[in-house]
């Protein structure tokens, strides 16, 4: 079965200190993967997505993502952070089901950030 | 501009009570969706929409119930039937056949009283 694993629910850095959340995605064919980003009490908003070619893809807000097949992860990646930056983080993969795409969502890591 | 207009922002819902949580969009889009939120849980699929008079269950329907009369509007019904209603709801939509890209309302919370 298809699924995306977050395995950090919580991570805190500094500002303008590099950040990493990991991604890891079960899916037996070549997946759709997606970055998107929640501020609290607001709705998602698309990061970067990755569907085939250059496995680093570059988003949003400097944001970019690195997709590994090896490793079946899809971790995204900033070099300095900014306080704005403090919001929830999804990883989500698109999936085939009943004959139509759905994304599946991992269970998100919130991302605090210490001026 | 275009986009998904979700209300109410916040539904207080008492015991044995329906309600009804709306959710509109002028992007054209012929799917939608209707996800909730729980913390530590991510998104998990109510009910989805590919085009109007049809709609699907997702992972986790019951308790809750939706109609697709116009291509603008997709209102979910959280029946008395669902015991644990408290969550933030989420509605989406996007082009049909590409249900990967997304395009997300701001929410609607939902609590007991």
């Amino acid at each position: 079965a298809q699924s995306v694993t977050q395995p950090d629910i919580h991570i805190t850095v500094s500002e303008g200190a590099s950040l990493e959340l990991r991604c890891n995605y079960s899916y037996g064919a070549t997946p759709y993967l997606f970055w998107y980003v929640q501020s609290p009490g607001q709705g998602l908003q698309l990061l970067l997505k990755y569907f085939s070619g250059d496995t680093l893809v570059q988003g949003i807000k400097g944001f970019e993502a690195e997709f590994k097949r090896s490793q079946s992860s899809f971790n995204l990646r900033k070099p300095s952070v900014h306080w704005s930056d403090a919001a929830e983080y999804f990883c989500a993969v698109g999936a085939l089901s009943g004959g139509y795409n759905k994304l599946i969502f991992g269970a998100g890591t919130r991302l605090a950030v210490h001026p | 501009d275009g986009g998904i207009t979700q209300s109410p922002k916040y539904l207080f819902r008492k015991e044995g009570q329906n309600v009804t949580l709306s959710c509109e969009q002028n992007l054209n889009h012929d799917a939608m969706y209707w996800y909730r939120q729980d913390p530590g849980q991510g998104l998990r699929l109510i009910y989805y929409s590919q085009i109007v008079n049809d709609f699907q269950k997702g992972d986790i329907a019951e308790g809750y119930s939706v109609s697709r009369e116009k291509k603008e509007s997709f209102p979910l019904t959280v029946t008395s039937a669902q015991k644990n209603p408290t969550a933030f709801y989420l509605c989406a939509s996007s082009i049909q056949g590409q249900g990967e890209k997304l395009f997300f309302g701001s929410g609607t919370q939902l609590s007991v009283l």
